[in-house]
């Protein structure tokens, strides 16, 4: 069955850290890619996406994510985090051409100021 | 800006009433989705409606039913609540934009539902 794994739970880091919140899938199709971001009290919103070309894709405060296709990965990265950051943030991978995405269980990032 | 809007923030029911929790959205999306978000169990797919009167089970369809009259209104039924039913439920709805290749999802601010 098709997965998505989110290999860090939690994450506590100090601002001005740098950044990478790990996510790995299971499908050996092709695949589009999203992170999302939910911040505190707020819905969830698209950090940013991939479907094709480029494997290094910028979206939106400065994140970042990298498709390693022969790791099956698409790490999001930041390399200078803000209090502003604290949030759990979702991986999902869309497989084939389903409509569903399949989702990470989430990583809550804490960011101490 | 894609607005999806449910109809309340904050519900509080009682063990086996039926409830109803409504989604809205403005941009004539053809897909709606409803989750249930509980922690440390990530986003699960109850239903979703790939067009007017059109649905399919999720992962988790066991105790809720949808209903699609209107293409920017997508319903999801708890016919006998249960407080194993408490949780976080979100609406989504998605479309394809041109040159992409597949759907991208967009959130409504979800519904906390209690049930006594």
């Amino acid at each position: 069955a098709q997965s998505v794994s989110q290999h860090n739970h939690h994450v506590i880091l100090s601002e001005a850290a740098s950044l990478e919140l790990g996510c790995n899938y299971s499908y050996g199709g092709t695949v589009n890619l999203f992170w999302y971001v939910q911040y505190p009290g707020q819905h969830l919103q698209l950090l940013l996406k991939y479907f094709s070309g480029d494997p290094l894709v910028k979206g939106i405060k400065g994140f970042e994510a990298e498709f390693i296709k022969s790791k099956f990965s698409f790490n999001l990265r930041k390399p200078s985090v803000q209090w502003s950051d604290t949030a759990e943030y979702f991986c999902a991978v869309n497989a084939g051409n389903n409509r569903k995405l399949i989702w990470g269980l989430g990583t809550s990032l804490g960011v101490n100021p | 800006d894609v607005k999806v809007t449910q109809s309340s923030r904050y519900l509080v029911k009682r063990t086996g009433e039926k409830v109803f929790l409504e989604c809205v959205q403005d941009m004539d999306h053809e897909n709606m989705f409803w989750y249930r978000q509980d922690p440390g169990l990530g986003l699960r797919l109850i239903y979703f409606s790939y067009d007017v009167k059109m649905k399919e089970k999720g992962d988790i369809p066991e105790g809720y039913s949808v209903s699609r009259e209107k293409k920017e209104r997508f319903s999801l039924i708890l016919e006998s609540a249960s407080t194993n039913q408490t949780s976080m439920y979100l609406c989504a709805s998605s479309f394809l934009a041109a040159g992409e290749s597949t759907d991208t999802q967009y959130f409504g601010p979800g519904t906390r539902l209690t049930v006594l």
